[in-house]
């Protein structure tokens, strides 16, 4: 079965410090992983996904498909990253696609 | 601009009512989706349509229903509201499946008293 999961519920940093945003997967197929944001009070939205490799708002995410996982790191975190960040899965099964998210870690990056 | 509104953004019932969530895009996106997110849960899918009349059931679909009769809106009903379903729910879309960004609406924050 096809599940995410974040191992953190909360993580807290000091403003530039390194952030590293852990996310594990369990598939049997080829994955495609994305990570969403959502900031205080608003939608969430995608940050990133895996098969685009770029760097979002100075973020980056690695798939490493030997380790099952798609860590979400940045080198130097900033007060405006505190948001709840939700690892996702996107799962093909049956010619039905869904979205598999983690349960979430909320970062907080502290002055 | 292309958008998805959802209506009400909070909403206060009394156990036992029925509730309808709307949910609108204009992006003539076939795939439109229902969470709901709860702390310690994050976001779980209760259902989804891939196109007019199509809908699905998600993990957690057991007293939720959806219709969909056109390509616009996914109405998310509670049939007999239950204060377990007081949660945030959230609508989103996607153009085509293969790993296409889902977007999201503003959510709606519901209450069962």
């Amino acid at each position: 079965a096809q599940r995410v999961t974040q191992p953190e519920k909360l993580l807290s940093v000091f403003k530039g410090a390194p952030v590293e945003l852990k996310c594990n997967y369990s598939y049997s197929g080829s994955p495609e992983l994305f990570w969403y944001v959502q900031y205080s009070r608003q939608r969430l939205q995608l940050l990133l996904r895996h098969i685009s490799r770029e760097s979002i708002k100075g973020f980056t995410a690695d798939l490493n498909k030997g380790e099952t996982s798609f860590h979400l790191k940045k080198p130097f975190a900033q007060e405006e990253d505190s948001a709840m960040y939700y690892c996702a899965l996107s799962s093909y099964q049956g010619g039905s696609e869904k979205l598999v998210f983690g349960k979430g870690t909320k970062l907080t990056v502290n002055p | 601009d292309a958008e998805i509104t959802q209506s009400p953004r909070h909403k206060i019932t009394e156990t036992g009512r029925q509730v309808t969530l709307a949910c609108h895009q204009t992006w003539n996106h076939n795939n439109m989706f229902w969470y709901r997110q709860d702390l310690g849960h994050g976001l779980r899918l209760i259902h989804y349509s891939y196109g007019v009349h199509d809908t699905n059931k998600g993990e957690v679909s057991d007293g939720y229903s959806v219709s969909r009769s056109n390509t616009e809106d996914l109405p998310l009903t509670l049939e007999s509201a239950a204060s377990s379903q007081t949660s945030v729910y959230f609508c989103a879309s996607s153009e085509v499946t293969g790993g296409y960004e889902q977007y999201f609406g503003p959510g709606t924050r519901l209450t069962v008293t």
